[in-house]
């Protein structure tokens, strides 16, 4: 029953410092995505990946980097951490059939000071 | 370009009442699937229902129900008998048939259940 597991829940990173946000499924789907949400507002898509080795880049990629060595691991880097990623990180994962639903990660809580 | 509209920001029902969570939705494609989430204030995004653009009928999920009105590209979410476990932020979402990574979310309605 695992699904989109992500890690951490939680992190308060200082400006300038960097992390990865882990980020794995085991329910076998091409597709995964990280999506960052405000407070408030609704979900902005960083990046995704349609495969393993295969990455694109979403609405708002900028300050995030992203690989995809498997199909299960999709970890999301912020390099340089700046307060403007303070935000609530989901990461999630799609089959490539017709009816794609989109199934989330439980999120990640950052906060940048 | 694609784009969701959810129009109420917030919503108050009471309970044991049925309540209707508009959402609107614009897209030249012509197949497309058409979801509902909900995100309690535990945070996590929870899948709700679907409706593909072809299906004849309704989509519904126990209490949840889709009423789909293709020519008006409406796809409002109906819940009925609320529960107060049904506070909670919900999103409509579109996705085209040809990839997840084009869907797009609205910004949401709050729902607030009255005891």
């Amino acid at each position: 029953n695992a699904g989109v597991t992500q890690t951490p829940k939680f992190r308060i990173l200082k400006i300038g410092q960097s992390m990865t946000l882990q980020c794995a499924q085991d329910m076998n789907h091409n597709y995964m995505y990280w999506y960052r949400q405000d407070p408030g507002m609704g979900l902005k898509l960083i990046y995704y990946s349609v495969g393993a080795g295969i990455t694109d880049k979403g609405e708002v990629p900028n300050g995030y980097n992203v690989s995809r060595s498997t199909t299960e691991d999709f970890p999301l880097r912020l390099e340089l951490a700046a307060p403007s990623q303070t935000s609530v990180y989901f990461c999630a994962s799609s089959s490539n059939s017709i009816r794609n639903t989109i199934y989330f990660g439980e999120g990640s809580w950052l906060t940048v000071v | 370009a694609q784009k969701i509209t959810q129009t109420q920001p917030g919503m108050f029902v009471q309970e044991k009442e049925a309540v209707t969570l508009d959402c609107t939705y614009d897209t030249s494609d012509q197949s497309y699937g058409l979801f509902w989430y909900k995100q309690p204030s535990s945070g996590e995004m929870i899948f709700l229902i679907y409706q593909g653009s072809y299906d004849e009928q309704n989509a519904t999920e126990g209490r949840y129900s889709l009423n789909f009105q293709k020519a008006r590209k409406s796809a409002n979410l109906v819940i009925s008998a609320s529960q107060l476990g049904d506070s909670a932020m919900y999103f409509c979402a579109m996705s085209p048939n040809t990839g997840g990574f084009k869907t797009i979310f609205g910004a949401g309605t709050r729902l607030f259940v009255k005891a």
